[in-house]
């Protein structure tokens, strides 16, 4: 069966540039997580959705982040304009509606110079 | 503010050793806890534990809760050196949904 997809997997791009990540889901699956990693804070969630709906959106850093989810099967998160700070891993997570546990992407490495 | 305390931050041991990893924790109100493990990419599920005093096993891991002093323990007996990772406790509280807390996690290696 095929896991949560994200892509790309490595981003590297200017400050300033838009930046887009992609996650698909697990099919069947109807809660979506958007989360960060560093080494200095761990693991943050940033948003969650549930039936493609914002539920809770507190752990987004700032304006310049935004996350969307159109349908079932895709979920974006973008950042614009892109700062240096924002260098982290990026992780998606999908689980069954209000349920546990949730499964992981593999991340999208993205790096601002 | 929900709040998860893995320990130790890091550990190093050899082949065939025993090891232990803490997790505490402090929720408003609690569902479940859970334990990930991450090697170079995407956390991996190991157990669920929602009850006290109930051990969960899968091979060499074991993970037991305790809800009254509010931690748990992964152990991992016989170690390899595929066991070296990062491994992740979280906590699901009720009132947040399904939102998991993460644990700032403990790194262990395990040397041949």
């Amino acid at each position: 069966d095929a896991g949560v997809i994200q892509s790309p997997r490595h981003e590297v791009t200017e400050m300033g540039q838009e930046v887009t990540l992609r996650c698909k889901p697990i099919s069947g699956h109807n809660s979506l997580f958007w989360y960060r990693q560093t080494m200095m804070r761990g693991l943050e969630l940033l948003i969650y959705f549930n039936n493609n709906v914002p539920i809770d959106d507190s752990g987004m850093p700032e304006d310049r982040f935004s996350a969307k989810m159109p349908n079932a099967s895709f979920s974006t998160l973008k950042i614009q304009p892109s700062e240096p700070r924002d260098s982290a891993v990026y992780f998606c997570a999908s689980s069954e509606l209000g349920g546990q546990p949730q499964h992981f992407g593999d991340g999208t490495r993205l790096s601002i110079l | 503010e929900d709040k998860v305390v893995q320990s130790p931050l890091s550990l190093v041991v050899h082949e065939g050793d025993t090891v232990t990893l803490n997790c505490s924790y402090e929720v408003t109100n609690f569902r479940s806890l859970l334990w990930y493990k991450q090697e170079k990419k995407a956390p991996t599920f190991l157990f669920m534990l929602t009850s006290s005093g109930i051990e969960k096993k899968s091979g060499r891991l074991s993970s037991i809760l305790d809800k009254k002093e509010l931690f748990s323990i992964l152990n991992i007996t016989a170690t390899q050196t595929g066991d070296s990772a990062v491994y992740l406790c979280a906590v699901e509280a009720p009132n947040a949904g399904n939102m998991l807390t993460f644990g700032g996690g403990t790194r262990l290696m395990v040397k041949p």
